[in-house]
């Protein structure tokens, strides 16, 4: 069965900060995506990641795949309240429900002003 | 372009009734997959229907159901409801390539069973 591990599970941290979320798996993945999900609201995709050792940047956003292609990484930099949300990692399942996407359980992050 | 419409946003349902949520892709999107959200397990996959035909199923029991119709407007159905059912069900659309291309969700039904 394939997994993705998130870490951690919970960040709070103050306006101006950096921080790093982490996906990790034992399983090799073709492409990993990341979603955002506000309170009340569905997830929202914010990039796919593909070749390994790939780094795709949106703002302050930087996303970063291992050259395994079975971690990835969401760096920000300088977090703002509105980056607040759950933040889901994504992968292909290329097992019982092949095709579907199987995702981690996300890192819940608090950005405080 | 309207996004993916999910009816209704909210349900309180009672121990062993029954309930069908609504989903209304993208348009020209033909897949629609269902997963339920809850704080312990997170995102699980449900079903997924194309073209009106159920192409995965995900490890639920048999009182989870669901359909998809010509239009691509899909349903869920969730029989003999229990407590444990509570959660948020959001369902997702999108093209063929979703392992590059993602998802699109909607804003999900949050139904709590009583």
């Amino acid at each position: 069965t394939q997994l993705l591990e998130q870490s951690p599970q919970f960040l709070s941290i103050q306006e101006g900060e950096n921080l790093t979320v982490y996906c990790n798996s034992s399983s090799v993945f073709s492409s990993l995506q990341w979603y955002r999900q506000e309170p009340g609201e569905g997830p929202v995709l914010l990039v796919t990641v593909v070749t390994g050792g790939e780094v795709k940047k949106l703002k302050r956003l930087t996303f970063q795949f291992g050259d395994a292609r079975k971690d990835s990484s969401l760096h920000i930099t300088a977090a703002q309240p509105g980056d607040t949300g759950l933040y889901l990692c994504a992968g292909e399942d290329n097992g019982g429900s092949q095709g579907n996407l199987i995702f981690g359980k996300g890192t819940k992050l608090s950005v405080k002003p | 372009k309207a996004g993916v419409t999910q009816t209704p946003r909210y349900l309180i349902k009672t121990r062993g009734q029954q309930v069908t949520l609504s989903c209304s892709p993208i348009s020209g999107h033909r897949s629609v997959s269902w997963y339920q959200q809850t704080p312990g397990q997170g995102l699980q996959f449900l079903f997924e229907y194309f073209s009106e035909t159920q192409r995965n199923k995900g490890n639920f029991p048999g009182r989870f159901s669901g359909r998809q119709f010509s239009n691509s407007r899909s349903e869920m159905n969730v029989s003999t409801l229990e407590l444990g059912d509570s959660a948020l069900y959001l369902c997702a659309s999108s093209q063929i390539d979703r392992s590059v291309n993602g998802y699109t969700f909607g804003s999900g039904t949050r139904l709590t069973v009583v």
